[in-house]
């Protein structure tokens, strides 16, 4: 079945550090990738997608491309703020496009 | 426009009983899927709602139940709590227009503690 490889947390980065959160997965067909973001106490917001292979989702200085030959959509952004502090979850849709497929989440903590 | 709204925000329940949890959509949004989060499983698909019939459904036993209303608004109920159904439920609309671009909005979610 499909499924979603998440790099471990927690990260814990200094502001105006340089971020990479990995995403890897497994799947049939062309699935779409979606980076999602949960704030404490809150649900999840859509941060970014890609729907086919080299395309590069980017959203609020955030960035991730789609890549079909290493089956990865990793996260980074070039440089975090104290606001970015949450947790983030790489997914995937490969057959009803509201049934997402999530990784295990990473938890990011930028200090000031 | 309001959001996705779950009620209640927290429930706590005991072994055994049953409970319901709501979910109204975004105005206009034909599509609500449940999704349950846990420290240990992460986030899992529950079910999947579209013109009050269930579209798709996850790997859960048959204790785990929903419905959708005419309005779209959706419920979801869990018969015979056990321990491990202490999760936050999280509830997601969608237009489901067919667009390639949909986009799926999510509410804060509900708090569940079985004691």
């Amino acid at each position: 079945g499909d499924s979603v490889t998440q790099m471990e947390g927690p990260v814990t980065l200094s502001e105006e550090a340089f971020l990479t959160i990995n995403c890897t997965y497994t799947a049939t067909g062309y699935p779409s990738l979606f980076w999602y973001v949960q704030y404490p106490g809150e649900g999840l917001q859509l941060l970014l997608k890609a729907t086919k292979a080299d395309d590069k989702g980017s959203n609020k200085g955030f960035e991730a491309t789609y890549r079909k030959e290493t089956t990865s959509f990793h996260l980074e952004k070039g440089s975090v703020q104290v606001s970015d502090s949450a947790v983030y979850f790489c997914a995937l849709n490969s057959g009803s496009a509201r049934q997402l497929t999530f990784g295990s989440g990473t938890q990011l903590t930028v200090l000031p | 426009k309001a959001g996705v709204t779950q009620t209640p925000r927290y429930l706590i329940k005991t072994r055994g009983q049953q409970v319901t949890l709501s979910c109204s959509p975004i105005s206009g949004h034909r599509s609500v899927s449940w999704y349950q989060q846990t420290p240990g499983q992460g986030l899992q698909f529950l079910f999947e709602y579209f013109s009050e019939t269930q579209r798709n459904k996850g790997n859960f036993p048959g204790r785990f139940s929903g419905r959708q209303f005419s309005n779209s608004r959706s419920e979801m109920n869990v018969s015979t709590l056990e321990l491990g159904d202490s999760a936050l439920y999280l509830c997601a609309s969608s237009l489901a227009d067919g667009a390639t671009n949909e986009k799926l909005f999510f509410g804060s979610g509900t708090q569940l503690s079985v004691l």
